[in-house]
């Protein structure tokens, strides 16, 4: 029992495609999360929205587009994607910054 | 910027045996957090410590994090293959939603 739901859990596109990643919370927090984690690096957080807004981009590249149309959904556009962007995408929220994280299952993303 | 390393990267038990596993930071913590992640899966919350000195306990896995608020340890007692997985720990060091993590711990739990 997660309480954060990621959709898709696989994904496999090829660089040029364009597609989105959805995440959905039911915990009722106001901060929701993407991060990105890759084989032997640390977690690395990409995006934090605060009551729908963004309130941290973590240097992320472009070619990935967050959107939060609620404080309960959280989308991550993608497009043009490279090579070294394959790597399980999780996303996480939190009822304020002092409080622990909730994680979905992450989805793993493979570019072609 | 804060750092967090753990160590050991990696880790294989005997089933029965008591580990740990450790969070060391660059900066003092004002709150730290320890998951449980299992292979391509989310992580999960196992515990929260914000005070020097604070020690925290469920089931067999207890969390402490020293006075200086610098270095936090995770005890298993008694392993079992259900505590097979990687074991991170996590902060925000400015109160500001910015989380780190550490590399992580993987464990292996012989039966």
């Amino acid at each position: 029992e997660t309480g954060v739901t990621q959709t898709p859990r696989h994904l496999v596109m090829g660089m040029t495609n364009k597609k989105s990643l959805k995440c959905e919370q039911h915990l009722g927090h106001n901060a929701m999360y993407w991060y990105k984690q890759s084989a032997k690096k640390p977690l690395e957080l990409m995006f934090v929205y605060n009551f729908k807004e963004q309130t941290e981009n973590n240097s992320v590249p472009s070619r990935f587009s967050p959107e939060c149309p609620n404080s309960s959904h959280l989308f991550l556009h993608l497009h043009t994607l490279q090579p070294e962007d394959s790597a399980l995408y999780l996303c996480a929220s939190s009822q304020g910054g002092d409080q622990p994280q909730h994680f979905g299952d992450g989805t793993r993303l493979s570019i072609l | 910027s804060q750092e967090l390393e753990q160590s050991p990267q990696s880790l294989i038990v005997q089933e029965g045996k008591n580990l740990t596993i450790n969070c060391t930071s660059s900066k003092t913590l004002y709150g730290l957090y320890w998951y449980k992640q299992k292979y391509g899966e989310g992580l999960i919350f196992l515990m929260m410590l914000q005070k020097g000195g604070e020690e925290k306990s469920h089931e067999k896995i207890t969390a402490k994090l020293d006075e200086k608020k610098q270095q936090s340890s995770l005890h298993i007692t008694a392993s079992q293959p259900s505590h097979a997985g990687i074991y991170l720990c996590g902060a925000d060091p400015s109160g500001t939603y910015k989380y780190i993590f550490g590399t992580g711990t993987r464990l292996k739990v012989l039966a």
